[in-house]
């Protein structure tokens, strides 16, 4: 089945830093790739999601890219906020109903 | 946004216990799905449900049963409640199963098992 990875686990970075969360997975056969932000006990949030028929996509702060020659994916967050810390996973989804999630990078943003 | 809601949010469970965890929607969503969440591996899917009396099994259904008694409510039963059960579990919901729909988390129920 589907398997997907994130690199680094956890990052720490100063205010106004940017940051590249890296996202592999191993399915073509993946479509869709939802990235959600998870505050410490709090719900998933989604934040930003990517086609495999796109190359790039932007949300303010945030901006994806997506090479599906590679099947990897990048996640780039500008000018980081203390409101920034948080987990954020990478996940992948075929045409059906299953989504698979990476296993998360923790970003603390220091003041 | 979206409305999902878990209860209990936190529970103490005996082993060998029964459990039960709750999960309710109000948007109208047809699928609704169980995750787990344990350090290391992200979230992993227990169960889904794409409409009312219905469940199918996800990628780690063993010592889980789901329960959609109707379009709104979806529950996740441990009969026999062991130590590796000890996680976090979220609940959610999407209006369609095509690959595009977005899903919609719950706020989380932190069980742990003793």
């Amino acid at each position: 089945g589907e398997q997907v990875e994130q690199l680094p686990s956890s990052l720490i970075v100063q205010e106004g830093a940017s940051v590249l969360i890296n996202c592999s997975y191993t399915d073509s056969a993946s479509v869709y790739f939802p990235w959600y932000k998870q505050e410490p006990g709090k719900r998933l949030q989604f934040i930003i999601d990517i086609r495999s028929n796109m190359e790039r996509k932007q949300n303010q702060r945030l901006t994806l890219l997506f090479d599906k020659k590679t099947k990897h994916l990048s996640l780039h967050i500008t000018a980081t906020q203390p409101g920034d810390s948080a987990i954020y996973f990478c996940s992948a989804r075929n045409m059906g109903y299953k989504l698979t999630f990476g296993t998360g990078t923790s970003l603390l943003v220091d003041p | 946004e979206a409305a999902v809601t878990q209860s209990p949010r936190s529970k103490v469970a005996v082993t060998g216990g029964k459990v039960t965890l709750s999960c309710h929607q109000t948007n109208n969503h047809d699928y609704m799905y169980w995750y787990r969440q344990d350090t290391g591996h992200g979230l992993r899917l227990i169960h889904y449900s794409y409409v009312a009396d219905s469940t199918e099994k996800g990628d780690i259904p063993d010592g889980y049963k789901a329960s959609r008694p109707s379009q709104e409510n979806f529950s996740l039963i441990l009969e026999l409640a062991s130590l590796s059960q000890t996680a976090v579990y979220f609940c959610a919901s999407s209006a369609q199963r095509g690959a595009y729909a977005e899903q919609f988390f719950g706020p989380g129920t932190r069980l742990t098992v003793l």
